[in-house]
């Protein structure tokens, strides 16, 4: 069965370093999603994309962070300069369309602790 | 701001006994989610209900929709211990193009032998 991919698990950086968190969504998704969980907290939205583009993203969203579609598979989110509460389990996800049914994919998750 | 809330947010029962965690949410969707997660790992898709009174039911778990209430509810008859995981509910706020979910807070639900 397909499955939504991330690399790496577990991702340990010191903080101000730039880190590339990386997601191979299902190949014949079309929309792709960043989601972040703080331990012990609710999932929270970051970004969607779609056809190259940002479609969406919310407050947490800053300059520091970045998406990207290098190339026909992968899908990363770039954080540029970490920050300690930035720690946090990285969900990439994908979906078919936008339309009506539209259920959402999440991969395993990176684990992102800044030091 | 749009608020989604779940409760309760911790729930221990025994086995055999049934219970219901409610998702309350702030904003009109006919869209919601309900998602399962273990400890440490990503989150699993239960239940997709799309429309006011949708109803599903997979085993020993029942959600429902009621979107005149602003309401889901996740059902669990005669629960089993493998059912201990924490549960997300997930409103679909999105107005056109690609989806935005946002979640609850979670219930984390722990089923004693």
């Amino acid at each position: 069965e397909p499955e939504v991919t991330q690399t790496p698990s577990h991702q340990v950086t010191q903080m101000g370093q730039e880190v590339i968190l990386r997601c191979v969504p299902i190949s014949n998704h079309l929309y792709f999603y960043w989601y972040r969980q703080i331990l012990g907290q609710k999932v929270e939205f970051l970004v969607s994309f779609y056809n190259n583009e940002i479609s969406e993203k919310s407050e947490i969203f800053d300059d520091q962070f970045s998406v990207e579609r290098p190339d026909g598979s992968n899908f990363t989110l770039k954080i540029r300069s970490t920050k300690l509460e930035d720690s946090a389990m990285y969900f990439c996800a994908s979906s078919v369309t936008a339309g009506v049914y539209n259920e959402q994919f999440f991969g395993p998750g990176t684990r992102l602790t800044v030091l | 701001e749009l608020k989604v809330e779940q409760n309760p947010l911790f729930l221990s029962m025994q086995e055999g006994k049934n219970y219901t965690i409610y998702c309350n949410y702030s904003t009109t969707s006919d869209r919601l989610y309900w998602y399962r997660q273990d400890p440490g790992k990503s989150l699993e898709s239960l239940f997709v209900l799309l429309s006011n009174g949708a109803v599903k039911q997979e085993g020993r778990l029942m959600a429902s929709l009621d979107t005149k209430a602003r309401l889901s509810t996740l059902h669990i008859t005669a629960a089993v211990h493998d059912l201990s995981a924490t549960y997300f509910c997930a409103v679909d706020v999105s107005i056109q193009g690609a989806q935005k979910l946002v979640f609850g807070q979670g219930t984390r639900l722990t089923i004693n032998p």
